[in-house]
């Protein structure tokens, strides 16, 4: 069984691009929710995506997208970036959008370091 | 607002000694918590979790307990390990119209004095 697989593990970034963050999700689970973890806070959940479609969104502006593809696993793209885009972006898999967690429910993986110049 | 916020920023505890990290949260309705913990280059992985028709769930080492009338949160570890040092988070998990998110606390990072 394999866990959470982000990539890349660092990026770095000008003001005004774009990037696209990806995620392999845990063997057998079918959904996958990302999150914005600034320096010195706890993460933020920017949104989440179950049956390829998103199912559920936080405070974030409509240039963090994403998509998740047949095999569950997921991509965040963050269109014109700002500084405070600067942050680790972590992905979390789970076994059902539905579910209200359980043991472990949810598995996190290392993040992608994002820094914006 | 959202939060689950905690009390302390930073513990300090002696090797052996036992560690309390506190958490107050904010809705009333919420059925799930969850203590992560966090190390550097690290996501967040998965200690110990509680559901709100319980008050105390104990673990290896570690013991959640829960207080739904003031809302609070506890994770106590039992003879900490210089491997215990981390940033610890709770964290709820709150439902939304189709499916749950984490709300995180801001975290407590927990030094280990050998």
């Amino acid at each position: 069984e394999t866990g959470v697989t982000q990539s890349p593990t660092h990026l770095i970034k000008t003001r005004g691009q774009q990037v696209t963050l990806r995620c392999s999700s845990q063997s057998g689970h079918n959904t996958v929710s990302w999150y914005q973890q600034a320096l010195g806070q706890g993460p933020q959940f920017i949104f989440q995506y179950y049956r390829e479609e998103e199912n559920g969104r936080g405070n974030f502006p409509p240039r963090f997208s994403g998509l998740q593809f047949p095999n569950y696993s997921s991509e965040l793209n963050v269109n014109a970036l700002e500084l405070d885009d600067s942050a680790l972006y972590l992905c979390a898999s789970s076994l059902d959008a539905h579910s209200s967690g359980g043991p472990g429910g949810y598995t996190f993986g290392s993040g992608t370091r994002l820094t914006v110049v | 607002g959202e939060s689950v916020g905690l009390h302390l920023p930073t513990l300090s505890v002696q090797e052996g000694d036992n560690s309390i990290i506190n958490c107050a949260y904010s809705n009333s309705a919420s059925d799930y918590f969850i203590w992560y913990k966090q190390e550097s280059g690290k996501g967040p992985q998965f200690i110990i979790d509680i559901r709100s028709n319980m008050d105390k769930r104990q673990g290896q080492r570690v013991t959640v307990l829960l207080n739904k009338t003031v809302k609070h949160l506890s994770l106590q570890i039992a003879a900490t390990q210089p491997g215990d040092s981390a940033v610890y988070f709770c964290a709820e998990n709150r439902g939304m119209d189709s499916s749950y998110k984490l709300i995180f606390g801001s975290g407590t990072r927990l030094l280990v004095r050998p």
